[in-house]
């Protein structure tokens, strides 16, 4: 059964950092491509990033600079470095897997976790 | 990156049909045959429905079904039932290793 666990969303003041973490199970994690999406409360969908199997990084333009993505594939493990923390970032940030049916990289994730909230205070 | 056009919410009667659009632009839901549509309950993760505009995996029921024109995506659902009222979003490849998702679209089953 594959599983996403995503921790390490917490309560940051602005201009702050925090590191999130999604451990995989249950799929070969170091040949697939990972997401960051995130949600703010009572938004929508945004994505966020995406690290490819051999960890090239892409980010959306609201990111870019103060977030990196990363992967350990010895700790089936994808993270999310957040730095210069801003209002606009409280959400709850899922990770998902590139697996199944998203596995040629048309899709965001077949496989999600069950999401990590991150407020961000002023 | 500006998010897809989806309208707010849709509704109808158990046994009919809705549809959902998304519009874009042709750099994302125009320029590639890479549109996914996630369910969303609440309190929960999203869920595929849809991949590749059209195809369904596994589990997904067949009354559910993608299409595109243009700019534009739609998801039908057909045979509308109670377990469908959840929120639903549409995402494209938008180039670039780079995605980007629909506004969403809450679906009431009156």
């Amino acid at each position: 059964e594959v599983q996403l666990v995503e921790s390490g969303g917490d309560l940051v003041p602005r201009g702050g950092s925090l590191r999130l973490s999604c451990v995989v199970s249950g799929f070969t994690f170091r040949i697939y491509s990972m997401h960051w999406v995130r949600q703010a409360p009572g938004k929508g969908l945004e994505w966020v990033s995406k690290i490819s199997a051999n960890s090239h990084a892409f980010y959306t333009d609201s990111v870019k600079g103060r977030f990196t993505i990363s992967r350990d594939n010895a700790k089936n493990s994808l993270y999310l470095q957040m730095n210069s923390l801003r209002d606009e970032d409280t959400a709850v940030y899922y990770c998902a897997s590139q697996t199944a049916f998203c596995s040629g990289g048309t899709c965001v994730g077949a496989d999600w976790g069950q999401g990590t909230l991150v407020t961000v205070s002023s | 990156q500006s998010a897809l056009t989806q309208p707010r919410s849709v509704s109808g009667s158990p046994g009919q049909s809705v549809t959902i659009s998304c519009t874009g632009t042709s750099s994302d839901v125009g320029g590639y045959d890479y549109v996914s549509w996630f369910q969303q309950n609440p309190g929960e993760a999203p869920k595929l429905m849809i991949y590749d505009v059209t195809k369904r995996p596994s589990g997904v029921p067949d009354r559910l079904s993608g299409s595109k024109s243009g700019n534009t995506a739609s998801l039908t659902i057909s045979g509308l039932q109670a377990e469908d009222e959840a929120d639903y979003y549409c995402c494209s490849y938008a180039g670039s290793h780079t995605y980007v998702f629909g506004t969403g679209t809450t679906v009431t089953v009156l």
